[in-house]
């Protein structure tokens, strides 16, 4: 299975930083990246996929790069509304496997 | 508007079945894939399984923590994809999420999630 390394596993920032998290896989998973973010008792809302690609209707501020086995998610200018759990996920091979997740909170 | 929608869930006794449904609108549901994943109490995200569409063969795929124990399968009639889940432990608790999928492993659009407690 492929081990997906995320961190940290929390942060706190202020309004208006930049705001980054990493995901490391255990092995070359191209780009075949997804990373999600949840909200307390909501299901998990894909932002950004095959690593760099913003899904429709996500804010700008949200971005993602990286190939092989590093990746990185960011949030440009943090808002009270980005308060979230963000999880990064890999599709390459089965089975499907998450990162840990990071608990952003607004410091 | 898209949207799935999970019901089934509940209480259940350690090696009893339960039979969860995702019921699909707003789209033309043979079309995708769709998958069931799964979030225990304060933890992250696991995959179940998945069955590929119509024009795939219909295929399934499962995590090998349930391989052999839960059954996924789609009515592609009646825009609903189940996941049969036998002899449950504890370990199954968690809330289930059903997804569809723009492809294999790339869930998009998330069910709200039911919540299954296994425990006697």
């Amino acid at each position: 299975d492929i081990q997906m390394t995320q961190s940290p596993s929390s942060l706190s920032a202020s309004v208006g930083d930049r705001v980054t998290i990493t995901c490391q896989a255990s092995q070359d998973i191209t780009n075949y990246l997804n990373w999600y973010q949840q909200k307390p008792g909501k299901a998990p809302k894909l932002l950004i996929y095959d690593a760099s690609n913003l899904e429709t209707g996500v804010p700008s501020r949200f971005s993602g790069s990286g190939s092989g086995t590093d990746f990185s998610f960011t949030i440009s200018s943090l808002q009270p509304e980005d308060i979230a759990t963000y999880f990064c996920q890999q599709y390459d091979s089965l089975p499907l496997t998450f990162g840990g997740g990071t608990k952003v909170e607004i410091k | 508007e898209v949207q799935l929608v999970e019901s089934g869930g509940g209480l259940v006794q350690p090696g009893r079945s339960l039979r969860l449904s995702c019921t699909a609108s707003g789209f033309t549901f043979g079309d995708y894939a769709m998958s069931w994943f799964r979030q225990a109490p304060g933890r992250g995200l696991e995959w179940v399984c998945f069955i590929r569409g119509k024009a795939y063969g219909g295929t399934t795929e499962y995590a090998a923590s349930v391989k052999g124990r839960f059954t996924i399968s789609r009515d592609d009639s009646k825009s609903i994809a189940y996941l049969q889940m036998n002899s449950l432990k504890t370990e199954d608790t968690a809330v289930y999420y059903c997804t569809r999928d723009s492809r294999v492993g790339q869930p998009v659009v998330w069910g709200q999630g039911i919540l299954v407690t296994v425990s006697s």
